[in-house]
């Protein structure tokens, strides 16, 4: 079965670039999150549709950073500018939500340098 | 505030010995913990989910024990393998998010042949 997809898998860009990551959920899933790691901060929560909305983007930074589901097979995490201090791992992850005890299936990443 | 912990942020152990990753959480409310792998530059992977009102699970070489009177979750690994080094992350579900996973900071898991 296909897993959660994602690309680039890896970016190096300018810093004042814009950035666009994407992402397909697991066919079947409704719910999809969008996380950022690093080493100091380990995973954080940027946002979380349901249904291809929006529930809760309170991890998102700062106004840089903005994301969209257009429907509930895609999605992307634009950052515009970027910054070097958003140099992370960006991980898309999804699940069926079918009340407390939701398992999320993370992809494989997307490492993001920008210089 | 709430947060999920480690207690060993490291552990070395030898090819065939059972291993035991231990991790304390804050939240009483928290009802759901799921154990994730995440291998050098992969994503997290899915071990084992345990509910609260269970103590303990099984799954193929491995078993979640919850103990809630102190707050703590610890995974073992039996026979333990090469191929299981890699970071290990519990993650709590809280009840009044009931989407949101809160993420312990990770132990790195070496395995010795």
């Amino acid at each position: 079965d296909a897993g959660v997809i994602q690309s680039p898998r890896h970016e190096v860009t300018e810093m004042g670039q814009e950035v666009t990551l994407r992402c397909k959920p697991i066919s079947g899933h409704n719910s999809l999150f969008w996380y950022r790691q690093t080493m100091m901060r380990g995973l954080e929560l940027l946002i979380y549709f349901n249904n291809n909305v929006p529930i809760d983007d309170s991890g998102m930074p700062e106004d840089r950073f903005s994301a969209k589901m257009p429907n509930a097979s895609f999605s992307t995490l634009k950052i515009q500018p970027s910054e070097p201090r958003d140099s992370a791992v960006y991980f898309c992850a999804s699940s069926f939500r079918q009340g407390v005890g939701n398992t999320i299936y993370f992809g494989e990443g997307s490492w993001l340098t920008v210089v | 505030g709430e947060s999920v912990g480690l207690h060993l942020p490291t552990l070395s152990v030898q090819e065939g010995d059972n291993s035991i990753i231990n991790c304390a959480y804050s939240n009483s409310a928290s009802d759901y913990f799921i154990w994730y792998k995440q291998e050098s530059g992969k994503g997290p992977q899915f071990i084992i989910d345990i509910r609260s009102n269970m103590d303990k699970r099984q799954g193929q070489r491995v078993t979640v024990l919850l103990n809630k009177t102190v707050k703590h979750l610890s995974l073992q690994i039996a026979a333990t393998q090469p191929g299981d080094s890699a970071v290990y992350f519990c993650a709590e579900n809280i009840i009044d998010s009931n989407y949101k996973l809160t993420f312990g900071k990770g132990t790195l898991l070496t395995v010795n042949p």
